[in-house]
């Protein structure tokens, strides 16, 4: 079945410092990938559509200068969380648009943990 | 506006026990998919439903798609402790907004022992 992986698991940062998390698709090709924000007992929240080779459209109240994505290939997107501070402590899920058995369907990642320091 | 309510949002059971996840709202979805996760971890699908009325069954759980695409549930029979895990409906406008998942705020179930 589709898969789709997200590097790193988790990351621990300081206070004003970027981290780039990584989503790719690994058996399709993925026009489109969705990223969210998870807190703890909460439901997933969307942040923005990335589509590839273009810019990102970014749900309202999400900072697209402080978030940035880029799709640059069919099977990468990249988030960047720029000088994070520790309220960006969050789990964040990529997700990723193939087709599977009951047609079109969305594969999630595994998450990236992200604690600011 | 919460777009798509899921109920309820917390449900501790005995295990052997049955439950009903309801995900309701005023829209017309395309169609809907339930996932599980669990912590730490992403969603997994567990399925999607396209066409009102369907039902489908994957082992001891039934998922329902209303008749009108408006809503859906989930039942589990029987259940066991390893059903524990956060439960999300998602489903997808009629109109298609890039293809865009609308969540539930999810069921927190713990089966004890």
């Amino acid at each position: 079945g589709a898969v789709v992986s997200q590097h790193p698991s988790r990351v621990i940062c300081k206070s004003g410092t970027s981290v780039k998390i990584e989503c790719r698709s690994l058996d399709f090709q993925a026009t489109t990938m969705f990223w969210y924000r998870q807190f703890p007992k909460q439901s997933l929240m969307l942040m923005a559509t990335s589509n590839e080779g273009s810019k990102a459209t970014y749900e309202q109240g999400v900072e697209k200068d402080k978030f940035l994505i880029n799709h640059a290939s069919l099977t990468l997107s990249t988030l960047t969380v720029t000088s994070a501070h520790p309220e960006d402590s969050s789990f964040y899920i990529c997700s990723a648009r193939g087709w599977g058995l009951a047609g079109e369907t969305q594969y999630f990642g595994p998450g990236t943990r992200l604690l600011v320091l | 506006t919460q777009l798509l309510e899921q109920s309820p949002q917390f449900l501790s059971i005995q295990e052997g026990e049955n439950l009903t996840v309801y995900c309701n709202s005023s829209s017309v979805f395309s169609s809907l998919q339930w996932y599980r996760q669990e912590p730490g971890e992403g969603p997994v699908l567990l399925v999607t439903v396209v066409t009102g009325g369907e039902v489908k069954k994957l082992k001891r759980l039934t998922f329902q798609f209303g008749d009108a695409r408006k809503d859906s549930s989930l039942h589990i029979t029987a259940a066991q402790t390893g059903d524990t895990g956060l439960y999300l409906c998602a489903g997808s406008r009629i109109y298609n907004q890039g293809g865009k998942l609308i969540f539930g705020q999810g069921t927190e179930l713990s089966v004890k022992p």
